[in-house]
């Protein structure tokens, strides 16, 4: 059984670096892709980017270089870093599997940015 | 940019409800890699149908995606109050900057 669980603030400052992980257990960050996506409350879904281990990371440039995403194979987690956020960054933001078709995804983690 | 759906779709259970997914030639129309998710509030998008037709172990047979051109396709058949939900679509856009998109989501509701 695949599971995936976000963790992270739950605000952050304007301006700030905010940073999620994403735990994956029943499979191996090194095998996949892997990504995050983020939903502002009663809006569609976003693709933000995704990882496929020591290959290729791929971003939304809507983000303006604000985003990057890496892994951890000794804890089977990966991390989103986005920085000098905004108001606009205000969201729920998910971790899945898979890229074209994201299959597993986490429950969520709810980011407010605000001074 | 994101994939147009219609805002809104109703059903009575027992009826079939098709939700479209509008994209373009380089996107929907040029890969068979479209997805539907169903998201219940509060809680996490579920894959229902990907590569347009495929279902993942565990989703109803009810559940079933074709495509035409650059539009894609969710039909609900024998409706039931539990798929009262939120629907994207999603779809491949190839090697370019932003290389997966989803739709703008579909309330569906069951009257």
């Amino acid at each position: 059984q695949v599971q995936l669980q976000e963790s992270g603030p739950g605000q952050v400052k304007p301006s700030e670096t905010l940073s999620l992980t994403c735990s994956v257990s029943g499979a191996s960050i090194s095998t996949y892709y892997w990504s995050w996506i983020r939903q502002v409350p009663g809006k569609e879904l976003e693709w933000l980017g995704f990882f496929y281990h020591g290959e290729s990371t791929k971003y939304n440039p809507s983000l303006k270089g604000r985003l990057s995403i890496s892994g951890d194979t000794s804890k089977n987690q990966f991390s989103l870093t986005l920085t000098s956020v905004t108001a606009a960054d205000t969201a729920m933001y998910y971790c899945a599997r898979g890229f074209s078709s994201p299959d597993y995804w986490g429950q969520g983690t709810q980011v407010t940015v605000s001074s | 940019s994101a994939l147009t759906q219609p805002p809104s779709a109703s059903g009575s259970p027992g009826q079939s409800v098709l939700i479209s997914c509008t994209g373009t030639s380089t996107d929907v129309g040029a890969y068979e890699y479209v997805s539907w998710y169903r998201q219940y509030p509060g809680q996490a998008p579920q894959l229902l149908i990907f590569e347009v037709t495929k279902r993942p172990s565990g989703v109803p047979g009810r559940f079933s995606g074709s495509k035409s051109g650059n539009t894609a396709s969710l039909t609900v058949s024998g409706l039931q109050v539990e798929d009262e939900a939120d629907y994207y679509c999603s779809s491949y856009a190839g090697n370019v900057d932003v290389p997966f998109v989803f739709g703008t989501g579909t309330k569906l509701t069951v009257l």
